[in-house]
């Protein structure tokens, strides 16, 4: 398998712009996390999804996030309008019995 | 609340010497506890877990940690360390049931002197 993968890895956009982030998971994996890591607050839990369904979404940090898993391949996280704040490390990460696997992440800065 | 701890931020090593990263959490119960690794610029790699059983559990790399439930800690170790183990190092936990996000430490940087 691939492994998870994650597009674009790196994305340069300017504050206010709509910016989506796209994860596919590895096959057969039943949950799909997405985090966030920056180096003020390490790295965060945003949301995750089990079978297509979004379960825990607290750590959302505002109504400029949101994520959708439409199938059980594809997920996808956008920010509108995008921020400075919102410059981070985006990952990916799916799991079947408890073990995590981590895509590469998505690098965003938002000028 | 559930918390990870991991009190070095920076640890530097001389290759060859032994090495131990040092992690404790806050949890209720009895969590399920990870170490991962991070390279610059790479994802997270899991190193190991424990979820119950023997305490002392293996991992890749050479990578051991040991739970001790009375000092709530989970403290990986190697016995002795490479140029190509400097990079980033997380301990992390998630509930019992295994099914939630994880929760990280901090991370402990992992220098390797010649």
């Amino acid at each position: 398998d691939a492994g998870v993968i994650q597009s674009p890895r790196h994305e340069v956009t300017e504050m206010g712009q709509e910016v989506t982030l796209r994860c596919k998971p590895i096959s057969g994996h039943d949950y799909l996390f997405w985090y966030r890591q920056t180096m003020m607050r390490g790295l965060e839990l945003l949301i995750y999804f089990n079978n297509n369904v979004p379960i825990d979404d607290s750590g959302m940090p505002e109504d400029r996030f949101s994520a959708k898993m439409p199938n059980a391949s594809f997920s996808t996280l956008k920010i509108q309008p995008s921020e400075p704040r919102d410059s981070a490390v985006y990952f990916c990460a799916s799991s079947r019995f408890n073990e995590q696997f981590f895509g590469p992440g998505t690098r965003l800065t938002v000028l | 609340a559930q918390s990870v701890t991991q009190p070095d931020i920076h640890i530097t090593v001389s290759e060859g010497a032994s090495l131990e990263l040092r992690c404790n959490y806050s949890y209720g119960a009895t969590p399920y506890l990870f170490w991962y690794v991070q390279s610059p610029g790479q994802g997270l790699q899991l190193l190991l877990k424990y979820f119950s059983g023997d305490t002392l559990v293996q991992g890749i790399k050479g990578f051991e940690a040991e739970f001790k439930r009375s000092q709530s800690s989970f403290n990986l170790r190697k016995p002795s360390v490479h140029w190509s183990d400097a990079a980033e190092y997380f301990c992390a936990l998630t509930s019992g049931g295994g099914a939630d996000g994880l929760t990280f430490g901090k991370g402990t940087h992992l220098i390797i002197q010649p």
